[in-house]
């Protein structure tokens, strides 16, 4: 089974930083997922990724996924305390839908930002 | 719009005893994913309901089951919980999870705890 691997596990800024956190599968990815958590809540949708190469953009995170689809990094620019919590990288199994969206998570990146 | 819901928020039980857990799809939405998620870790996949049928499932015992409503409301048992059955249950919903590419919105979770 697929397996992702994020990096780094935390990551402390101060606010106004930029800062990357990656996403490494051991299988070509179809459908890359990004969600932030806020400590024991739900899971909020950031951005979706299909295609190799492509780069998508929210406010002032941008997640990409490269070439071969195995690797997806999120981006924040000039951090807020708002954009601290967990975040995690999670894919579908299969390219051929018959994986019927069922998600693979990384073990999460937990971003402290501080004032 | 309503999002995801889920209830109750938080469950004490004790070792051997079963519970039920309840979640409210996002209007629109007629598929159902379960994910388990262990402190520290990222969430790992139960099972997922559509049509009121169980369509995929993970690792997971028989212990869990699960149901899906007519309304596409879902319930998810667990019997003979063990004290490593505490966790965040969550629940994810999507419209009709054939292809990899539908979003799965997530609601705010059931923190049980097992004594």
């Amino acid at each position: 089974s697929q397996e992702l691997e994020q990096s780094p596990q935390s990551l402390i800024v101060q606010e106004g930083k930029n800062l990357t956190i990656n996403c490494t599968s051991s299988k070509t990815l179809y459908g890359l997922y990004w969600y932030k958590q806020k400590y024991g809540e739900g899971l909020i949708f950031l951005m979706m990724l299909q295609k190799g190469g492509e780069e998508k953009s929210h406010e002032k995170i941008t997640a990409k996924l490269d070439e071969k689809k195995q690797q997806s990094s999120l981006h924040i620019t000039a951090s807020q305390p708002s954009h601290a919590g967990i975040y995690l990288c999670g894919a579908d199994e299969d390219a051929g839908g018959t994986s019927y969206g069922k998600l693979t998570f990384g073990q999460g990146t937990i971003l402290t930002v501080h004032p | 719009d309503a999002g995801v819901t889920q209830s109750p928020t938080h469950l004490i039980k004790t070792r051997g005893q079963q519970v039920t857990l309840r979640c409210s799809p996002k209007s629109g939405h007629d598929t159902v994913s379960w994910y388990q998620q262990a402190l520290g870790q990222g969430p790992q996949f139960i099972f997922q309901y559509y049509e009121e049928e169980e369509r995929q499932r993970g690792n997971f015992p028989d212990r869990f089951s699960g149901h899906q409503f007519p309304n596409y409301s879902s319930e998810l048992n667990v019997n003979a919980l063990l004290l490593g059955d505490s966790a965040l249950y969550l629940c994810a919903s999507s419209l009709n999870s054939y292809f990899s590419t539908d979003t799965q919105y997530f609601g705010p979770g059931t923190r049980l705890t097992v004594l």
